[in-house]
């Protein structure tokens, strides 16, 4: 699986759209980003996956650019629980395949 | 609710000893995860079964050992444990292979197993 880069720290006030970048430049023609959370030891939560168009659901956007080389998550209006942390990942699509999770980027939220 | 049912929540135990962690995966879901996740090692993938069938390893101890039964749930089995053994342990399921394009996985709450 393609490595992905995350900042590892962000803050975002309440209220307002955390946007979280991941660099993923050695991504292949036939791997998803994959975008997870994890609140508080918690088990990673699923928010939302994407190929090479940009994707919306109840959760968030995912936009990835042109080249697939980079993407990034935008919670439109974070909330207190918001804060976690967030995992980039990229999988190869095709079958039922585990995912490699890295450090994530620790998202605050602040009032 | 992600639907993926792990028991026990917590579990204490002492070194040296066995336990049995269970895993029920989501209604239809055939594939079984197992993730540790400690201090200081982040999530690490350990095992994956599929329709009762072992289809990956990650980087499980020889000490550690799943199975997944006929009707799908999982067990994973951690024997003669150390202090370093404690550690919060996922389960996920995700669909069948076929037709299961990039389907995603979902996790359940996780079991936390303290060695002492």
């Amino acid at each position: 699986d393609a490595k992905t880069t995350q900042p590892p720290s962000m803050d975002c006030a309440e209220g307002r759209a955390a946007n979280l970048p991941c660099n993923h430049s050695t991504i292949s023609g036939n791997e998803y980003v994959y975008w997870y959370r994890q609140i508080h030891s918690q088990g990673p939560q699923y928010i939302i996956h994407g190929l090479k168009n940009n994707e919306t659901n109840e959760m968030a956007s995912l936009i990835i650019t042109e080249d697939r080389k980079s993407s990034t998550l935008i919670l439109p209006h974070a909330t207190l629980r918001d804060t976690a942390v967030y995992y980039c990942i990229v999988r190869v699509g095709q079958g039922a395949q585990k995912l490699v999770f890295g450090q994530g980027t620790r998202l605050t939220i602040n009032p | 609710d992600s639907g993926v049912t792990q028991t026990p929540k917590h579990l204490i135990t002492a070194t040296g000893q066995r336990v049995t962690l269970r895993c029920s995966p989501r209604s239809g879901d055939l594939s079984v995860y197992w993730y540790q996740q400690s201090l200081d090692q982040g999530l690490q993938f350990l095992i994956q079964y599929y329709n009762g069938e072992e289809r990956a390893k990650g980087n499980i101890l020889e000490r550690f050992s799943a199975q997944q039964f006929p009707d799908l749930h999982s067990e994973l089995n951690l024997s003669s444990l150390e202090l370093g053994d404690s550690a919060l342990y996922f389960c996920a399921s995700s669909a069948s292979l076929m037709g299961s394009y990039n389907s995603p996985l979902h996790f359940g709450n996780g079991t936390r197993l303290t060695v002492t």
